[in-house]
């Protein structure tokens, strides 16, 4: 079964101060998807990212970048220098490409960004 | 181009009374979800349409929960009776086709069972 673990809860950064936020996972399954979605107060899932299984590159977007390390299975996420505006929850999500029934997302527990002016 | 649409925004019931939320999903988007969120937890698949057929409905808890989308756009999801537990965000998002193509999320209803 896929599963995807945040180990952090809550991070606190000062406004201008690199965060990272981390995501392991787990899938039996060689291809899949790996994405991240914000959530601000507003509440609804904003979509950052999608990376498959097979292209390890890194990705910068901005004041965003992307580690993925298929060796750790892990894909991890920066922030740099970062603004009050980041402020939101950040979810890891996997998908299978290649199941049966469907592509769901499954989601990590997420990990709450506050960043102070 | 609009986004995925629900409404309402917010629902507060009392236990065992029925409840409905409505999506409409992002225009030509063939494939349709439902999931849940749980404060504080990551949301979870509750059911997957492609086009008007159910693909997975694995985690929907048949004896209380229904949805249906009988023309392939909008979607409903039903809850009859509901339970304390069922107090969550029930988010609908939308894909354009291919399994695996990226999902884009509506605003969520946020309810509350009493």
């Amino acid at each position: 079964a896929q599963k995807v673990t945040q180990a952090q809860t809550e991070i606190s950064v000062v406004e201008k101060e690199d965060v990272t936020l981390d995501c392991v996972y787990e899938t039996r399954d060689t291809t899949y998807y790996l994405f991240w979605y914000k959530q601000p107060p507003s509440g609804e899932l904003v979509f950052l990212i999608r990376r498959n299984s097979f292209d390890e590159q890194n990705e910068i977007s901005g004041r965003y970048s992307w580690n993925f390390q298929k060796s750790t299975s892990s894909f991890n996420f920066t922030i740099t220098a970062s603004q009050v505006v980041d402020s939101a929850v950040y979810f890891c999500a996997l998908s299978e490409a290649r199941r049966a029934a469907g592509n769901k997302l499954t989601f990590g527990g997420g990990t709450r960004v506050l960043v102070k002016p | 181009e609009a986004g995925v649409a629900q409404s309402p925004r917010y629902k507060i019931i009392e236990k065992r009374q029925s409840v409905a939320f409505w999506c409409n999903p992002i225009s030509g988007h063939a494939t349709l979800y439902w999931y849940q969120q749980i404060l504080g937890q990551g949301p979870k698949l509750l059911i997957q349409f492609q086009n008007n057929g159910v693909v997975d409905d694995s985690q929907l808890p048949k004896d209380r929960f229904s949805a249906e989308r009988l023309k392939g756009v909008d979607s409903t999801l039903k809850i009859q009776p509901a339970k304390l537990e069922d107090s969550a965000v029930y988010l609908c998002a939308s894909s354009p086709r291919s399994r695996t193509d990226t999902q884009y999320f509506g605003p969520g209803t946020r309810l509350t069972v009493l």
